[in-house]
């Protein structure tokens, strides 16, 4: 079955950067987009962009552009996302999600980032 | 952007009572790339309903979706317990890809 599983929860101090790691499984990772969605305490969802790991060829949202790097290492199938010049906006539980037909079909179960002195 | 404003932002619907939530878009959206998600707290969203009006596997019959354009919905024939959720609209019709501030479903 399909699965991603991302890593554990980040403390950081302002200004530091972060990487979230997505492991895939159950699927040629190759195939498939990975989106990542960014979602503050009570809020609504963000795209901030994919990544297909077949060509690593990646699509922002321009509103993360400089914020987030999005990555992908095929021998072990993962996706990555890097998070930098963190502020408390950064401040949010954020998703791998794999497509299907469109949709976002698979999550991950979220890395909750949290940016504090 | 596509702007993807949903109506109501909270709401609460009676066991057996028919629901039904909008979302309507800044410009138009191809029914193929719309999308509803539900999302319980702690857990990550679920893809509900996809291209419009298809369940996603697993997703109750009592659920449906409708629409075109710029208007779309998503409509409880009878509501549940287990129904009582955020919902989310979501469009990959054009970048970037947008969601819905979503409606918190409450069970009265």
């Amino acid at each position: 079955q399909v699965q991603l599983q991302q890593s554990g929860p980040e403390l950081v101090k302002p200004g530091a950067s972060v990487r979230i790691s997505c492991k895939a499984s159950g699927y040629t990772f190759t195939s498939y987009y990975i989106h990542w969605v960014k979602q503050r305490p009570g809020q609504g969802l963000e795209w901030i962009g994919w990544i297909y790991p077949g060509n690593v060829n990646t699509k922002y949202n321009e509103k993360f552009k400089g914020k987030a790097t999005l990555t992908a290492d095929k021998s072990s199938s993962t996706a990555y996302m890097q998070l930098s010049s963190l502020t408390s906006e950064d401040s949010a539980v954020y998703f791998c999600a794999r497509d299907w037909d469109g949709g976002f079909a698979y999550w991950g179960q979220g890395t909750l980032v949290t940016v504090s002195a | 952007q596509i702007v993807l404003t949903q109506s109501p932002a909270i709401m609460s619907a009676s066991p057996g009572e028919k629901v039904t939530l909008t979302c309507s878009a800044s410009s138009s959206v191809s029914s193929s790339y719309l999308y509803w998600y539900q999302q319980k707290p702690g857990s990550s969203p679920k893809l509900w309903i996809y291209s419009t009006s298809n369940l996603a596997s697993g997703v109750p019959a009592r659920f449906s979706g409708s629409g075109s354009g710029t208007s779309y919905s998503l409509t409880i024939s009878s509501m549940e317990a287990e129904d009582a959720a955020s919902y989310f609209c979501h469009q990959w019709s054009s970048y970037p890809l947008t969601f819905g501030a979503g409606t918190k479903l409450e069970l009265k």
